[in-house]
């Protein structure tokens, strides 16, 4: 079965850094690029960044570049996501997304961003 | 990178079909065929439904189609079930290793 697991979450104040950590199983997870998206309270889906399989290669949404960084260790079968300089409208759940059509979301990990 | 257009909500009663829409540019849904559309029920992590404009993961119903015409794609659910009733987002490759959601369609089942 396949599962994404979110882990890392919690509230932080303005201008401070999270580290988000998705742990996979199920499935090889050295063989699938690998997303985030995040959803406001009570907004829609947005992506956030994807990652190549070897993570050689990593795009961001414009809202995040040069503050989010995407990485993975495929020895661990975990994916990361460092946030830092984080804003009030950074708030929200994240989500770690298999790639393949954005197949597979992991249950998602609050991110609360006030002071 | 603006977010797809979709209707705010629609409605249908059970049996019925109801097609919801989801308008891009000529920089996403109009140039791939890398339209996507997710159910998502309150509280619960989205559910892809259809991929590549078209296609059906297993286990998703028939009763749930795709298609596209220029830059605007369309989901329609056929006869309604009350478990239908959900939020319902599409989403499109946009180039450049990017992907962009819409903004999300509520659907009432009547």
């Amino acid at each position: 079965e396949v599962q994404l697991v979110e882990s890392g979450g919690g509230s932080v104040q303005p201008g401070g850094s999270l580290r988000l950590s998705c742990a996979v199983s199920g499935f090889t997870f050295s063989g699938y690029w690998m997303h985030w998206a995040r959803q406001a309270p009570g907004k829609g889906l947005v992506w956030v960044s994807r990652i190549k399989t070897d993570g050689s290669n990593t795009t961001y949404a414009e809202s995040v570049k040069g503050r989010f960084t995407i990485s993975r260790d495929n020895a661990k079968d975990t994916l990361y996501l460092q946030m830092n300089s984080l804003r009030a409208e950074d708030t929200a759940v994240y989500y770690c997304v298999r790639d393949d059509y954005l197949s597979y979301w992991g249950q998602g990990v609050l991110v609360t961003v006030s002071s | 990178q603006s977010a797809l257009t979709q209707p705010a909500s629609v409605s249908g009663s059970p049996g019925q079909s109801i097609t919801i829409s989801c308008t891009g540019t000529s920089s996403d849904v109009g140039t791939y065929n890398l339209v996507s559309w997710y159910q998502q029920h309150p509280g619960k992590a989205p559910k892809l439904m259809v991929y590549e404009v078209t296609k059906r993961p297993s286990g998703v119903s028939n009763r749930f189609s795709g298609s596209k015409s220029g830059n605007t794609a369309s989901l329609t659910i056929s006869g309604l079930q009350a478990e239908d009733e959900a939020d319902y987002y599409c989403c499109s490759y946009a180039g450049s290793g990017t992907w962009v959601f819409g903004g999300g369609t509520k659907l009432t089942v009547l």
